[in-house]
């Protein structure tokens, strides 16, 4: 069974980048059957969808980060990961990656554990 | 992007009573081409990630027991536990996957009264 598990630095100083690796084992990220996500979530709040890396490194990303967003695929270690320049107090937040599949788009199926990032000098 | 509202906020039920959370999208998330709601229903129990119980607005995913239960079409959903167990206390958020940027309502807390 596919499984998905976030790593990175937990503690980011504001206006740095924060930078997460996303490794999915069980499986492979080339297969073509799923999109792979980033969602996040501020404490005790709700759920914010980031983007998604597919197929040889195209992306979807939700417009309102557009601007600090950047993702990619390294299908050789089978992991995608996610950059988000400029980081302030607002992007602390557990941090997810997720899978959807491509014939259910949208739709988060298997997700990691989460990883709590904190921005602050 | 399309909003999602979810009511209550919080809600207190008592086991084995039935605990009702409504879902409301700002726009319909109904594919006319195929008549499917782009709807979704996950759990997510204190420390874990959320869950997905619920697609396609009233089909469970697989091992999902058969107490849970979604309805709706188009801008209005409901999410039914039916017979509340002491397990089922968590926070339940609908999601729409009709169209990118994919959104999640804001929540609601579940306890045991």
């Amino acid at each position: 069974q596919m499984q998905l598990q976030e790593s990175g630095p937990r503690l980011v100083k504001p206006s740095e980048t924060l930078s997460l690796i996303c490794t999915v084992s069980g499986g492979s990220i080339s297969s073509g059957d799923y999109y792979w996500s980033w969602i996040r979530q501020p404490a005790g709040r709700g759920l914010e969808w980031i983007g998604r890396v597919y197929g040889r490194g195209s992306t979807n990303v939700n417009p309102s980060l557009k601007s600090r967003l950047t993702m990619s695929l390294d299908m050789s270690n089978e992991q995608f990961s996610l950059n988000l320049g400029s980081v302030t107090a607002a992007d602390t937040a557990v941090y997810y990656c997720a899978r959807d599949p491509v014939v259910m788009s949208g739709l988060f199926d298997s997700w990691g554990q989460g990883i709590q990032v904190t921005v602050s000098s | 992007d399309i909003v999602m509202t979810q009511s209550p906020d919080s809600l207190s039920v008592s086991l084995g009573e039935r605990a009702t959370i409504n879902c409301k999208s700002s726009h319909s998330v109904l594919f006319n081409s195929n008549n499917k709601s782009y709807l979704a229903w996950y759990q997510q129990k204190p420390g874990q990630p959320p869950k997905v119980l619920i697609y396609w607005a009233s089909t469970r995913d697989s091992g999902v027991p058969d107490r849970f239960s979604g309805s709706g079409s188009g801008t209005d959903f409901t999410l039914t536990i039916s017979g509340l167990q002491a397990e089922d206390v968590a926070v339940y958020y609908c999601q729409q996957y009709f169209s990118s940027p994919y959104t999640f309502g804001q929540g609601t807390k579940l306890e045991i009264k």
